[in-house]
């Protein structure tokens, strides 16, 4: 089956600072979902992408699908506490019947 | 309005009893997805209702599990038989057909199997 690629696995990163994921997937996908979940809660869902080469901002969150369509990433800037949780990536392709691939992850932890 | 709904929020059952977990999707979605996740693993996809038509079990990892939609609205996942290997978070999503491919999670049921 498809695999998605998320790296990193867990990031440690100061306040204010920014933070850069990204998702890569041998096939090509023909949307990039990003997600995010707190601890006993449900993702949420961050960002859509839906073009090659689109770029979509949600505040301080900034994701972009690849050109290539087979990589997303997504960028959180000035990092503050409550951005602590885990971020999924989701690809859908054409020949998945409506299944959304989830990455594995990166568990995000913000120092004050 | 009101999103994905699931309850129980937490089941504790014992080894070899059966459980059932109900989703309630958000109103007018067609599309409900049923995936497992594991302590500190990824999403693990179980099986897709899409309105009227067969649903898509290709995930469901034995024939324990079972799943129904009635209406195309609430579902109810059935695992027979717990094991412990069955402990686990179940989430469960809607989407609707004008909305692309964006899947809405519900808070999920974290199931214990003792």
């Amino acid at each position: 089956g498809q695999q998605l690629n998320q790296s990193p696995q867990s990031m440690f990163i100061q306040e204010g600072e920014d933070v850069s994921m990204n998702c890569t997937s041998s096939s090509i996908f023909n949307t990039w979902l990003w997600y995010k979940q707190d601890p006993g809660e449900g993702p949420v869902l961050l960002i859509a992408l839906y073009k090659a080469g689109e770029l979509t901002s949600n505040g301080r969150l900034t994701a972009q699908f690849g050109i290539t369509r087979k990589d997303s990433f997504l960028n959180i800037s000035a990092s503050i506490p409550s951005d602590v949780g885990i971020y999924f990536c989701a690809g859908f392709s054409s020949g998945s019947a409506r299944q959304l691939t989830f990455g594995s992850g990166t568990q995000l932890t913000v120092l004050p | 309005g009101a999103g994905v709904s699931q309850s129980p929020s937490n089941k504790v059952t014992e080894k070899g009893k059966d459980v059932e977990l109900r989703c309630d999707p958000i109103s007018g979605h067609t599309a409900l997805y049923w995936y497992r996740q594991s302590l500190g693993q990824g999403l693990e996809f179980l099986i897709y209702f899409q309105g009227n038509s067969a649903p898509d079990k290709s995930g469901l990892p034995s024939d324990r599990f079972s799943a129904e939609r009635t209406g195309g609205s609430v579902s109810t996942l059935t695992i027979q038989r717990t094991q412990q290997e069955d402990s686990a978070v179940y989430l469960c999503a809607s989407s609707s057909l004008a909305g692309g491919h964006e899947q809405y999670f519900g808070p999920g049921t974290r199931l214990t199997v003792t």
